[in-house]
C-alpha cells in the first residue's frame, strides 16, 4: 500500500535556526514526490517535485532532496513567513493520484 | 498564467440546497482535480478528470456530483449535503502526458458550511 509518513508532526523555530522535515515514503513505481506550502485556509502552493533519488531542488531558502525511501526538506536561516504546514505527497502509478502525508506544521520565532 | 480560481470563496448551505462551485484554470492543463480538506489534515482526492473524461472517483457519495464542460472549466454540485461536509474545497489543475501526471497547481479553495 502507498504511504508517506513526515515527522516531526510540528517544528518550533527560532529565526535564523536552521533545520529539516522529513518524508518517508513507500509507494509502487514513484513517478514523482511533490513538496507543497500551505498557509492556513489557502490552497497548498508547490514548491518542488523531485523524480529520482539523488535529485535536488532549491528555492530561496528551502532545499529538497530525495533518497529511495525519503525526502528531506531542509530550511537555511529560517524566517516568520516561512511559518506554514509543510505537505509532502507522492505520485506512483494510479494515474495522477497524490499520496500526501499528514504535513509539518513550522513555525518560525522572531 | 499559473493561476487556478474558484468561486465562491465562501459558501453556506442548508442540507436541502443545491449549489455548485466552480473551477477555471488557462495554463492549457488537461488533468483536473477536485479535493476536499478538513482542518488539519491533508487534502483528500474526491476526483480526476483527464481530457474532460472522468477517471478516477474515490467513492464519493452521489449527493456530490463533478462536470467538466471543456478543458478549462471544473464543476462541483452539491445537493442534500450533510453538517460533516462542511470543509475546504480545493480544486487543482496539471499537465499529462499518458500515464505521466506532472505537479499540481492548487486554487484557493471554497470553504464550505452545511447548515
Amino acid at each position: 500500500e502507498d504511504q508517506v509518513t513526515q515527522s516531526p508532526e510540528a517544528l518550533r523555530l527560532q529565526e535564523g535556526e536552521s533545520s529539516s522535515l522529513n518524508c518517508s515514503y513507500t509507494v509502487s513505481g514513484l513517478r514523482g514526490l511533490f513538496w507543497y506550502r500551505q498557509d492556513p485556509g489557502k490552497g497548498p502552493e508547490f514548491l518542488f517535485t523531485l523524480y529520482s533519488a539523488g535529485e535536488e531542488k532549491e528555492k530561496e531558502r528551502l532545499k529538497a532532496t530525495l533518497t529511495k525511501k525519503e525526502s528531506f526538506l531542509h530550511i537555511t536561516a529560517p524566517k516568520p513567513e516561512d511559518s506554514a504546514t509543510y505537505l509532502c505527497a507522492v505520485q506512483g502509478n494510479q494515474g495522477g493520484k497524490l499520496i500526501f502525508g499528514q504535513g509539518t506544521e513550522l513555525s518560525v520565532k522572531p | 498564467d499559473t493561476e487556478v480560481t474558484q468561486t465562491p470563496k465562501h459558501l453556506v448551505m442548508g442540507m436541502t440546497n443545491k449549489k455548485s462551485l466552480k473551477c477555471e484554470q488557462h495554463m492549457g492543463h488537461r488533468a483536473m482535480y477536485w479535493y476536499k480538506q478538513k482542518a488539519k489534515k491533508p487534502p483528500e482526492l474526491m476526483f480526476v478528470y483527464s481530457y474532460e473524461k472522468l477517471s478516477i472517483n474515490e467513492s464519493v457519495p452521489s449527493r456530490f456530483s463533478p462536470e467538466c464542460p471543456n478543458s478549462s472549466l471544473l464543476n462541483l454540485h452539491l445537493h442534500a449535503l450533510q453538517p460533516e461536509d462542511s470543509a475546504l474545497y480545493l480544486c487543482a489543475s496539471s499537465q499529462t502526458r499518458g500515464a505521466d501526471y506532472n505537479e499540481q497547481f492548487f486554487g484557493p479553495g471554497t470553504r464550505l458550511t452545511v447548515l
